[in-house]
């Protein structure tokens, strides 16, 4: 079966790079994305990645994906207080555009 | 703002008792998606419309149905509510069925008492 699993807290100072890990188990997973959700707000795409890409780089945004070992990371650099939220990593199975989504990190960016 | 309409935002409601959330998705898109986020479950896909058709089905109870109508807003009914039906409630759209972005809601916050 398909899971997606992602540590649920970070901390970091403003300023500071952020690196948020996930991890899933269906290979055949065809993108997997990243979303944002700040308190009392739907979510946001922030981006995303095709499964046959090592990396993406959007901004302060850079993705990183292993397939090898299933594993996806986000980094945001230069963090500010305004990246406070819950970030949930996704997946979609192969033949579909539903998402499955991990249980989301929450990161705190203090001053 | 993503385009995507939901109402109530908020509904407080007891147990055993049914509610309708609404979605209007997004000028131009054809489908619909409805997720549910509760604390212990998370982020959970439910079930997807395609121009009128159901199109996917993920961990959606019996108890839940939902539609979509010929001028493509969705409705997502619950009835027979638990305590454990709490939880907010997204729907998201997107033009079509591939892997085009899906839009989200800002969600309906269910309460059940």
């Amino acid at each position: 079966g398909e899971d997606v699993e992602q540590s649920l807290f970070l901390s970091v100072r403003e300023g500071d790079s952020s690196v948020i890990n996930c991890t899933y188990t269906d290979s055949s997973s065809t993108y997997l994305y990243w979303y944002k959700q700040e308190p009392g707000a739907g979510l946001q795409l922030l981006t995303y990645i095709f499964s046959n890409m090592d990396m993406k780089q959007d901004q302060r945004l850079t993705v990183l994906l292993n397939k090898k070992d299933k594993h996806l990371s986000l980094r945001i650099a230069d963090t500010q207080t305004g990246d406070s939220a819950i970030y949930f990593c996704a997946e979609t199975p192969p033949g579909y555009s539903t998402l499955t989504f991990g249980k989301g990190t929450m990161l705190l960016v203090s001053p | 703002d993503s385009g995507v309409t939901q109402t109530p935002k908020h509904l407080i409601t007891a147990t055993g008792q049914r509610v309708t959330l609404r979605c209007s998705p997004r000028s131009g898109d054809l489908s619909v998606y409805w997720y549910q986020q509760s604390l212990d479950q998370g982020l959970q896909f439910l079930i997807q419309y395609y121009n009128g058709e159901e199109r996917a089905k993920g961990n959606i109870l019996e108890r839940f149905s939902a539609q979509q109508f010929p001028d493509l807003h969705s409705e997502l009914n619950l009835s027979s509510l638990e305590l454990g039906d709490s939880a907010l409630y997204f729907c998201a759209s997107s033009v079509g069925t591939g892997l085009d972005e899906q839009y989200f809601g800002p969600g309906t916050r269910l309460t059940v008492t």
